[in-house]
């Protein structure tokens, strides 16, 4: 069985672009979660999606936003990108709900110049 | 204080020693998962619980709820242990909130 995937593995982008990170959940994962982990920092909670619907959001700004499509797969944007938010991006997938295990995909390291 | 706390930070052992990593954590949950994390970014889940122990070949993790405390517990280590080990709590209804981390060598 296929695990979480996540792409590009790497994405270098400029400062004041749009970066665009996909993820596609193992078959059956309804939820899908999104992480940033900033260099020497620990793992943050960004987004949370299931059935399609956003439903929690870790504090970031409005820069940051994702959608979920209908066979689950998942898209994170990051808009007018600064500096800080060069970080290893980890997506995981889940049964729907947090007492589920959930599994991590390899991650997008996206660095802005 | 952090709602997370992972000890020690930084862990150095030499192969086949006992290891163990402990959590505590300050808010009611409904799930606790102990993550690993290896030199390059990939993550993989060793354990999720919500009561008493579970084991999977030479890793156990136990948890005591009314205490708000977790271990993770290696036997045998071996270098390729190490790795980043993350306790990641879930409160009911919300985010996953995650420890520091705790960097374990292991040497031969």
């Amino acid at each position: 069985e296929a695990g979480v995937t996540q792409s590009p593995t790497h994405l270098i982008k400029t400062r004041g672009q749009q970066a665009t990170l996909r993820c596609s959940p193992i078959s059956g994962h309804t939820s899908v979660y999104w992480y940033q982990q900033a260099l020497g920092l620990g793992l943050q909670f960004l987004l949370w999606y299931d059935e399609g619907e956003e439903r929690n959001r870790g504090n970031f700004p409005p820069r940051f936003s994702g959608r979920q499509f209908p066979n689950y797969s998942s898209e994170l944007n990051v808009n007018a990108l600064e500096l800080e938010d060069s970080a290893l991006y980890l997506c995981a997938s889940s049964l729907v709900g947090l007492s589920y295990e959930q599994y991590f995909g390899p991650g997008t390291r996206l660095t802005v110049t | 204080k952090n709602e997370v706390e992972q000890s020690p930070q930084n862990l150095t052992a030499q192969e086949e020693e006992f290891i163990t990593i402990n959590c505590s954590y300050s808010v009611g949950i409904s799930a606790l998962h102990w993550l690993q994390q290896h030199p390059g970014g990939g993550i993989v889940s060793l354990f999720m619980l919500s009561s008493g122990k579970k084991k999977h070949g030479r890793l156990i993790a136990t948890i005591n709820i009314q205490e708000k405390h977790s271990s993770l517990h290696i036997t045998a280590s071996h270098p390729r242990d190490s790795a980043v080990y993350i306790c990641a709590v879930a409160a009911s209804g919300s985010r996953l909130t995650f420890g520091e981390g705790t960097q374990l060598t292991v040497n031969p």
